[in-house]
């Protein structure tokens, strides 16, 4: 079957960096997608990556390694403003999009 | 720019009532979707569309229609409703399928 995992929760101080981990199992790959999510709010788009390496956009940063079935979102500098679920999404052969239940991040002043 | 507009927001159903979700784009993507989220799960996919006139289903598709007569709008038809359908839903479109997926509001529907 198809899967993704990551850590239910975490928890970072502010001005700290945290690194959260997506494992995937999918029936082929096409990219893994990294949304951001505030409580009672829709998902906004963060990052993708289709290939190794790492993607990095300002405060955040994404590493894929497709051989290893593994990414993670690096968040640097943490702002109160950052605490939220992170969404890891995994684009399988049919170009579905298979959710991880998400990684809800509190941040401590 | 309105994106992706959802409504309604918040809806309670009585079990057998039915309704329809509407959610239109102004972006003039071709690829739109309906997602629910219940609580400690992943997006699940219910319905979605690659253009004007064609749908297929998604991963938890019984209970639930779609449609697609224009590029606009993707209403989502709940039909009977169950309890089992109490959850937050979410439609988003996106230019491609490799494309960043631009979500609406949501729609915290209950079912009693």
């Amino acid at each position: 079957g198809q899967n993704i995992d990551q850590p239910t929760e975490m928890t970072a101080t502010e001005g700290a960096i945290v690194q959260i981990n997506c494992t995937y199992q999918t029936s082929g790959f096409n990219g893994l997608f990294w949304y951001q999510q505030h409580a009672g709010e829709a998902p906004t788009f963060l990052s993708y990556n289709v290939l190794d390496g790492l993607e990095e956009k300002g405060r955040f940063s994404s590493f894929l390694s497709r051989s290893k079935g593994y990414s993670y979102l690096l968040l640097k500098e943490l702002q109160m403003k950052d605490s939220a679920s992170y969404l890891c999404a995994a684009l399988d052969s049919n170009y579905q999009l298979i959710w991880g239940a998400g990684t809800k991040l509190i941040i401590k002043p | 720019n309105a994106g992706v507009t959802q409504t309604p927001k918040f809806r309670i159903l009585k079990i057998g009532q039915s309704m329809t979700l509407q959610c239109t784009q102004d972006m003039n993507h071709n690829y739109m979707y309906w997602y629910r989220q219940d609580p400690g799960m992943g997006l699940k996919l219910i319905y979605y569309s690659v253009g004007a006139g064609i749908t297929d289903k998604g991963e938890v598709p019984n209970g639930y229609n779609v449609s697609r007569s224009t590029t606009e709008d993707f209403p989502l038809r709940l039909e009977l409703a169950a309890p089992s359908q109490t959850s937050v839903y979410f439609c988003a479109s996106s230019y491609s399928s490799q494309g960043e997926a631009f979500f609406g509001q949501g729609t915290r529907l209950t079912v009693v």
